[in-house]
């Protein structure tokens, strides 16, 4: 069975900018989850989707949102990047809650300048 | 609210020398514990887990049993390798507590030969 897979696996953006990474989960996982990863702040959750909805929501700004297709497939957006952006972006699949074991995707290191 | 404390690194080893990364949780409720290590460059992989008191996961030689008395799972590798060398995170998960994934901050470990 094929893994979580992310795309792109690198970015580099300017400040002011938006982008957007796509996430595809393991076949049969309807939770998608999105971690932000730094050196200074290590993993913070982001967002949960499932069924295309949100479901739980980290403490990050408006900025940042996110959404689920019919096939469980995620896309996170970024916009107004600012320099404190530039990180790993990780994607993680489960079965159908947040609480099962997680299965992480490469992540998108995403650089800000 | 439920929480991972794992120790602080860097932990830098001689090949072949005994492994432990100390891991304690506080939950409400029963959790589930989990392992997971990150290779440079690399998302997260799922190492071992356990989901009851008294459990032991155990994967690629890596062992860690949940100690309800003690609240810890710690992560023991008899004989660590260079190709071992990666960041491990303890976590936990708790659905009867809240839908969330509670990582800690990581234990960086460096294999020397």
């Amino acid at each position: 069975k094929a893994g979580v897979t992310q795309t792109p696996r690198y970015l580099i953006k300017t400040r002011g900018q938006q982008v957007t990474l796509s996430c595809s989960p393991i076949s049969g996982h309807r939770s998608v989850s999105w971690y932000q990863q730094t050196p200074g702040q290590g993993l913070q959750f982001l967002f949960e989707y499932f069924s295309e909805t949100q479901r739980n929501k980290g403490n990050f700004p408006g900025r940042f949102s996110g959404r689920q297709f019919s096939n469980s497939r995620s896309e996170m957006n970024v916009s107004t990047l600012e320099l404190g952006d530039s990180a790993l972006y990780l994607c993680a699949s489960s079965l159908e809650w947040l609480t099962d074991t997680q299965y992480f995707g490469p992540g998108t290191r995403l650089t800000v300048l | 609210g439920d929480s991972v404390t794992q120790m602080e690194g860097p932990v830098t080893l001689s090949e072949e020398a005994f492994l432990t990364i100390n891991c304690t949780y506080t939950a409400t409720g029963y959790p589930s514990l989990f392992w997971y290590v990150q290779y440079p460059g690399e998302g997260l992989q799922l190492l071992l887990k356990a989901t009851k008191a008294d459990d032991k996961g155990s994967n690629k030689g890596f062992e860690a049993t949940y100690r309800k008395e003690t609240t810890s799972f710690h992560l023991e590798k008899g004989s660590v390798q260079v190709s071992d060398s990666a960041v491990y995170f303890c976590a936990l998960s708790d659905r009867n507590t809240g839908n969330q994934f509670y990582f800690g901050t990581g234990t960086s470990l460096t294999v020397i030969p």
